[in-house]
This record gives structure tokens, sequence and C-alpha cells, in this order.
């Protein structure tokens, strides 16, 4: 088992430009989490899915997009990206309930 | 007051000792406790789950709760260089048994 697989691991984006960050998950499981993780602010969560059709918003959502396009796969939409999203991100699944396995990472720098 | 805080560190012990980290946690009602490892530049990892009061044992890891003081703990007996790294503690959030919220950290410098 891969486990919860991430890509791409590293891009550089110009300010204004998009790009979609690849989740995917084959634990069978019906949550999965998109969270950054900043020097000193901890991991903070972006959107999350709690099951296969929905997704809501956490802490910071603003300037991001999700689909969750079945149950193995959560994606991460910068339609516009700015400075302030450069970061390391995460992508996480769990079961109902269960600890969160992470992915490896994306660290997104943003000129 | 944070929602579930740590001392940053780091918490330097020598090689063998016991390592010992702390969490308190503001929500009465969590139920669901995690301690997680994250190597620098690596991504979290999970290494103890803990539901109920007491004391829960893996190998040389050592989880205790205590939800009437709202304190989880994290021991690591026979601490080794390999045990440096940044642990954080997440809690469930009483009004979603979905959503964790973490910890900022704390630094364990294991010297050999």
């Amino acid at each position: 088992n891969a486990g919860v697989t991430q890509t791409p691991k590293f891009q550089v984006l110009k300010t204004g430009q998009s790009m979609t960050l690849q989740c995917a998950q084959d634990m069978n499981h019906n949550s999965m989490y998109w969270y950054r993780q900043d020097p000193g602010m901890g991991l903070r969560l972006i959107y999350y899915s709690a099951s296969e059709g929905t997704t809501d918003k956490g802490e910071v959502p603003n300037g991001y997009n999700v689909s969750r396009l079945n149950k193995r796969e959560f994606s991460l939409r910068l339609e516009s990206a700015a400075p302030s999203q450069t970061s390391v991100y995460f992508c996480a699944s769990s079961a109902t309930k269960g600890p969160q396995y992470f992915g490896p990472g994306t660290r997104l720098t943003v000129l | 007051q944070k929602e579930v805080e740590q001392n940053s560190g780091p918490l330097s012990v020598p090689e063998g000792a016991i390592a010992s980290l702390n969490c308190t946690y503001s929500d009465r009602g969590s139920q669901s406790f995690f301690w997680y490892r994250q190597y620098s530049g690596k991504s979290p990892e999970l290494i103890m789950s803990i539901y109920s009061n007491g004391d829960k044992e893996d190998g040389r890891f050592t989880a205790q709760l205590n939800k009437a003081s709202q304190y989880v703990s994290l021991l690591i007996r026979d601490s080794q260089p390999s045990d440096s790294a940044t642990y954080l503690c997440a809690v469930n959030r009483m009004d979603s048994s979905y959503k964790l919220i973490f910890g900022s950290g704390t630094r364990l410098l294991v010297r050999p």
C-alpha cells in the first residue's frame, strides 16, 4: 500500500498563476484533508471532506478550492497564487473518528 | 488561550534518558488524542493514539491521558538520537469527529 500520495513534490509559481495539487489514498478512508504548515504556525486546516461528495472549509480556506473527485482523490486548487500561499501543503486521510495519515507534502513557493 | 498547547522546546535529553513531552487542551469534550512525530522536512507520522484515561504503552513510547486535567503526555524511554524530531499533539474537536486540532509541536533533541 502506498498510503497517501501527493503530486507534485515541489512547485514554484509566479504571482497570479494557478495550479492544482493532487492527493490520493489507497486505505479506503472516508475522510480527506488539506493542511498548510508554516514556520511557527503549526498545521492549519484549509479544507476537508468528511465523505465522498462533501467538502467543508477549515481554518484558512481563502484563496483555495477543493474537489473530492472520488473516494480516493482530493485535489486542492489555487486559482491565483499569492506570495502568502508559499508554504508546505499536506494531504491527509482518515477513517471516521480515526487518526489521520499524512502524505509526503508539496513545497510551494510563490514569487 | 490556544486550543492545544505544547512547549516549543527544544527539550534536550541525553541518550538513554526518558523524554517527557506534554500537551494541554481546552475542549473538555475531546475524545481522541494523538501523537505525531515530524522529522525536519518530512510529513507528520502517527506514533500513538489514546482514547481513554490512563497509560498506553507501545514499545519505548507511553502515552498518558488525564481528561479531568485536560492533559496528555508522551514518554519516550531509552531515548535515541534518532528520536530527535518535533512531536505534535493532536486532539479531536467535540463538534466534529473528523477535525483535529494540532499543537505547534515540541522539538526534542537527544544528545549522543
